[in-house]
């Protein structure tokens, strides 16, 4: 059984700091992972996936994530925050073979401060 | 259509009545998906259908809950008896097939309420 982790429910920060959203899985076999952002009153949007190769993942908005194994870690980051990046988001895990089937996090709030 | 379409966008229903959520896929994608958003649950995996494939049904909480899909695109998704356990936004996704190389699209999702 797969299980995602999200450190956080809500986090702050101020425009132009950097943003750091934390996401921990636990998979019996090496999973593929994804981070999704849903803004306000829309559906959920892709940011990033990693399912192999290059352990750093980047994604639109400025976004990237980096998987580690040893750490059972993906991490987001985006090294400084814009207002338009309030919005809540979501680490998801899915099984190889598993049919894009998706085990999501229970969610980070990000609020982005002047 | 542009994207994955659901009807109704809310819905208001009185405990114990039947509700269908309907959902049109992006045209060409084979694999569709219904997940549940709710307070303190989360994201929730409900069904998904690929192609002529029986569907993996194992995220459907009881057997109220049940899903079909017509003609491999459209999918209807029916809560029976509904409770107030069920008042939640569900969304639908699809995407052009199973591997891993391809996207999900989600729609935007039906905000169910019931009272």
């Amino acid at each position: 059984a797969q299980s995602v982790t999200q450190l956080g429910s809500h986090v702050s920060v101020s425009e132009g700091a950097l943003v750091l959203l934390r996401c921990n899985y636990s998979s019996s076999v090496p999973p593929y992972l994804f981070w999704y952002v849903q803004y306000p009153n829309q559906g959920l949007q892709l940011l990033l996936k990693y399912t192999t190769g290059a352990t750093l993942v980047k994604g639109i908005n400025g976004f990237e994530a980096e998987f580690k194994k040893s750490e059972t870690s993906f991490h987001l980051t985006k090294p400084s925050a814009h207002m338009s990046d309030a919005a809540e988001y979501f680490c998801a895990v899915s099984e190889p073979g598993g049919g894009n089937k998706l085990t999501f996090g229970t969610g980070t709030q990000l609020k982005v401060e002047l | 259509g542009a994207g994955v379409s659901q009807s109704p966008s809310n819905k208001v229903t009185e405990k114990g009545k039947d509700v269908e959520l309907r959902c049109d896929p992006i045209s060409g994608h084979t694999a569709l998906y219904w997940y549940r958003q709710s307070l303190g649950q989360g994201l929730e995996f409900l069904i998904y259908f690929q192609g002529n494939s029986a569907p993996d049904k194992s995220g459907l909480p009881s057997d109220r809950f049940s899903a079909e899909r017509t003609g491999g695109s459209v999918s209807t998704l029916t809560i029976q008896r509904t409770q107030q356990e069920d008042s939640a936004v569900y969304l639908c996704a699809s995407s052009p097939g199973h591997g891993l190389t391809t996207e999900a699209f989600f729609g935007q999702g039906t905000r169910l309420t019931v009272v």
